[in-house]
């Protein structure tokens, strides 16, 4: 099975502007989370997405948005960039489903963003 | 909020020495999940550990879940230089798919 593709995986945009990073599954995982990684802060949850739902959210502002189509591949947009936002952006699938186990999680290589 | 210590944050060793990692937290987790990271990607998953008190062997990779599921050790026995990189832990409870992950080990073994 293919794993889990992000594109693009580099990017520089300059502050102000509005960014849309993409994210396809690992073909059947219907569970997809996106989550920032930065040296000060590590690796911190934005959202996750099921069944074109978003099902849970971290503690991110509003400029942080994201959306998954019918067939599990998800983008994250964010807009207004802030120098702040440089970071690496990191997709993950997982199977979901189950209230009873906690199903693997699969990443992506990830989306370097560079704010100027 | 859910917070996960790990320790060392740093570790440089010889190759064929031992080696242990730690993640402490104070909440309890229904499952932990250990990644290995290399600079420009993604972390991967190496192991799941759901039961308290579980041991998993994975080559020369033990990891254990701790008995009130709080904290996990990661112990890695005759290092190899294949085996630096960032080691995360991460915590996750069932029906959530969220993860908490731990603050990271950065391991560099010197040939």
């Amino acid at each position: 099975k293919a794993g889990v593709t992000q594109t693009p995986r580099y990017l520089i945009k300059t502050r102000g502007q509005q960014v849309t990073l993409s994210c396809s599954p690992i073909s059947g995982h219907r569970s997809v989370s996106w989550y920032q990684q930065t040296p000060g802060q590590g690796l911190q949850f934005l959202f996750e997405y099921f069944s074109e739902t978003q099902r849970n959210k971290g503690n991110f502002p509003g400029r942080f948005s994201g959306r998954q189509f019918s067939n599990s591949r998800s983008e994250m947009n964010v807009s207004t960039l802030e120098l702040g936002d440089s970071a690496l952006y990191l997709c993950a699938s997982s199977l979901a489903g189950g209230v009873l186990r906690s199903y693997e999680q699969y990443f992506g290589p990830g989306t370097r963003l560079t704010v100027t | 909020t859910q917070l996960l210590e790990q320790s060392p944050q740093f570790l440089s060793i010889q190759e064929g020495e031992n080696l242990t990692v730690y993640c402490n937290s104070s909440s309890v987790f229904s499952s932990l999940q250990w990644y290995r990271q290399e600079p420009g990607e993604g972390p991967v998953l190496l192991v799941t550990v759901v039961t308290g008190g579980e041991v998993k062997k994975l080559k020369r990779l033990t990891f254990q879940f701790g008995d009130a599921r709080k904290d996990s050790s990661l112990h890695i026995t005759a290092a190899q230089p294949g085996d630096t990189g960032l080691y995360l832990c991460a915590g996750g409870h069932f029906g959530n798919e969220k993860l908490t992950f731990g603050t990271g080990t950065r391991l560099t073994i010197i040939p």
